[in-house]
Formats: C-alpha cells, structure tokens, sequence
C-alpha cells in the first residue's frame, strides 16, 4: 500500500465545472496536508494547506480533511482552462529527527473550454 | 524575496559519469530539501536538512548520491557514478517552518 494514493486520471472537466480531487493516507500519525499544484515542465506550487479536520477555503480552492477515514481532497470551483494541471497530494509526518513529507503521484486534470 | 534557486537547469551526461547540481535557498530557510521525481511520479524526497544537519536521508542511494550543506545555507547533490534510472527532474525545496515548501526551478538530468 502506498503511502499516499491518488487517482493518476486524467479527470476532465467543462469549464466552470467543480473539479474534485481525492487523495487517501496510510499513517494515521499523519500532521499536516498539502495540495500542490504542477504544470508541466514546472516545478510544483503550493495551492493549500490544512492541518485540521473540515474545510478550509481559499478563493475557488476548497480542502477538506477527514482524518478518521484518513482522506483528504480538492475541489475547485467554475474551473478554468488555467486549472489544467497535475495536482499532488502531500502529507507530513513525524519521524526520527523530524517530520517527513511524502507526496503522491498526483492528479491530471484537464478543464476543457 | 528570490526563490530558490538551482543550477544547471539542464544536464546531459552519459552513464558511469559523475554530475553535480546546487542549490540556494530562500534566505533565512533553515530546511532544505532534495527531491526527485521521475516522469509520471510524484516527487521524492533524498534528503532534507535542518540548518547544516540531516534530518532525514532514508531514501538516497547513499553508494552512489551524496549531498552536503555547508554553513546552513547553499547545498549540492552529487551523483557519482550515474545510471540510466537516475534520469529524472531534481527538486530543490525549502522552507521557514517544518510545513510550506517552495520548490526551485529544477535540474532536469539525462543520463545516456
């Protein structure tokens, strides 16, 4: 079992379309969560972070966590072409000497005009 | 505020040859961290550092990867001898806090 799972997609969207992204973690000491965006070619961006259990939103980016089933996801709100993008899932977690951070495979989303 | 930054961009070298990459973190970030990420995957992580100590280097192949961070500040990865499997892009990230990271441009490497 991977630490971090997420579906590879591609997940394609309309435009102005909400766009969900799921990610589920196996360490349930699990800390703090991230959603980074990548385009391709680029090195990745951070779009959100959430450490507690809820929703948290930022703009047309929403994060929720639920740490009882241990998922975390990202939805994104009358999507644009802009959007279009690999978004990873990334966890921290404590470990010898620190945290951690392990991240997912991530996301392709394509959001079509 | 500059971002990290990381040299070479690009890097071709054939296999059993040696490469190194360099990385300048955000000024007054005291974790540093070397990723990498192949095609397709997400990124991971070789080794992070707290100030000018490991905190982490689990996952580098330390028989042929090697990393240093002298003075707290800049860092390089070596690789030496290269194989095929370590053509991948090298992320160089810090951060102020043990949480938000920001990543440099990367190091794409072609090993042939």
């Amino acid at each position: 079992q991977k630490e971090v799972e997420q579906n590879s997609g591609p997940l394609s969207v309309p435009e102005g379309a909400i766009a969900s992204l799921n990610c589920t973690y196996s360490d349930r000491g699990s800390q703090s969560f991230f959603w980074y965006r990548q385009y391709s070619g680029k090195s990745p961006e951070l779009i959100m972070f959430i450490y507690s259990n809820g929703d948290k939103e930022d703009g047309r980016f929403t994060a929720q966590l639920n740490k009882a089933s241990q998922y975390v996801s990202l939805l994104i709100r009358d999507s644009q072409p802009s959007d279009s993008a690999t978004y990873l899932c990334a966890v921290n977690k404590g470990g010898t000497g620190g945290f951690k951070t392990i991240f997912g495979a991530g996301t392709r989303l394509f959001v079509k005009a | 505020e500059a971002g990290v930054a990381q040299s070479p961009r690009y890097k071709i070298i054939e296999k059993r040859q040696s490469v190194a990459f360099w990385c300048n973190p955000i000024s007054g970030h005291a974790t540093l961290y070397w990723y990498q990420q192949i095609l397709g995957q997400g990124p991971k992580l070789l080794i992070q550092f707290q100030n000018n100590g490991v905190v982490d280097d689990s996952q580098l192949p330390k028989d042929r990867f090697s990393a240093e961070r002298l003075k707290g500040v800049d860092s390089t990865l070596k690789i030496q001898p290269a194989k095929l499997e370590d053509s991948a892009v090298y992320l160089c990230a810090s951060s102020r806090e043990p949480d938000t990271q920001y990543f440099g441009p990367g190091t794409r490497l072609t090993v042939l």
